[in-house]
């Protein structure tokens, strides 16, 4: 079936620079997207999230964007801190019964202070 | 906090057991998901309720089952464990279907 994937699964940063992770979407039907960050022993936690109608929300120290024409989506955190050290899942929907968020396989964001 | 929480946290079990794992949605919330995720597979979506009601299933084994109650918690039923079905299992819930979900600290079952 079709799957949400991430186009890297580590990334190394230096504290304070900014974070960008990427992800590639299959399904041109999803219309509703989400970044999860999940540290070690414990769930995913909701970060932020996007529908299609938009193409950039901002949160506190995050940004989405979402390229629909290339099937794209990002996650940008300014100013990493190590707290921000985590596994970084995106996952996407179809508004459609019977279907359920599909997540990517994953990145994992380190951070050195 | 989530708000979701999940029982127990651990489990280490035989194969050929069988084991429960039970979960109880944020307040309010009626939809459940469970997932699993495993080191290679990443979080795999399995089945979803809503207020009582089976909704979507994913890659669910026969092996496996799950409920909703009417007082919204649920339970995951794994049986005929194989050394495979060691993995973390999450629950989630939500207010809407198809909307953001919260997530439970996740059962860790050790099949041996």
């Amino acid at each position: 079936g079709e799957s949400v994937g991430l186009h890297l699964p580590t990334l190394s940063v230096q504290e304070g620079d900014n974070s960008i992770i990427n992800c590639a979407y299959s399904n041109s039907a999803s219309d509703y997207f989400i970044w999860y960050k999940q540290e070690s022993g414990k769930g995913p936690q909701f970060i932020i999230d996007i529908r299609s109608n938009m193409d950039k929300r901002q949160g506190q120290r995050v940004t989405v964007l979402l390229n629909k024409t290339v099937k794209h989506l990002s996650l940008q955190i300014a100013a990493t801190q190590p707290g921000d050290s985590a596994v970084y899942f995106c996952a996407e929907n179809i508004n459609q019964a019977g279907t359920a968020l599909i997540f990517g396989k994953g990145t994992t964001l380190s951070v050195s202070s | 906090d989530s708000g979701v929480t999940q029982t127990p946290k651990h489990l280490i079990t035989a194969t050929g057991q069988r084991v429960t794992l039970r979960c109880s949605p944020r307040s309010g919330d009626l939809s459940v998901y469970w997932y699993q995720q495993s080191l290679d597979q990443g979080l795999q979506f399995l089945i979803q309720y809503y207020n009582g009601e089976e909704r979507a299933k994913g890659n669910i084994l026969e092996r496996f089952s799950a409920q909703q109650f009417p007082d919204l918690h649920s339970e995951l039923n794994l049986s005929s464990l194989e050394l495979g079905d060691s993995a973390l299992y999450f629950c989630a819930s939500s207010v809407l279907e198809g909307g953001k979900l919260f997530f439970g600290s996740g059962t860790q079952l050790s099949v041996l």
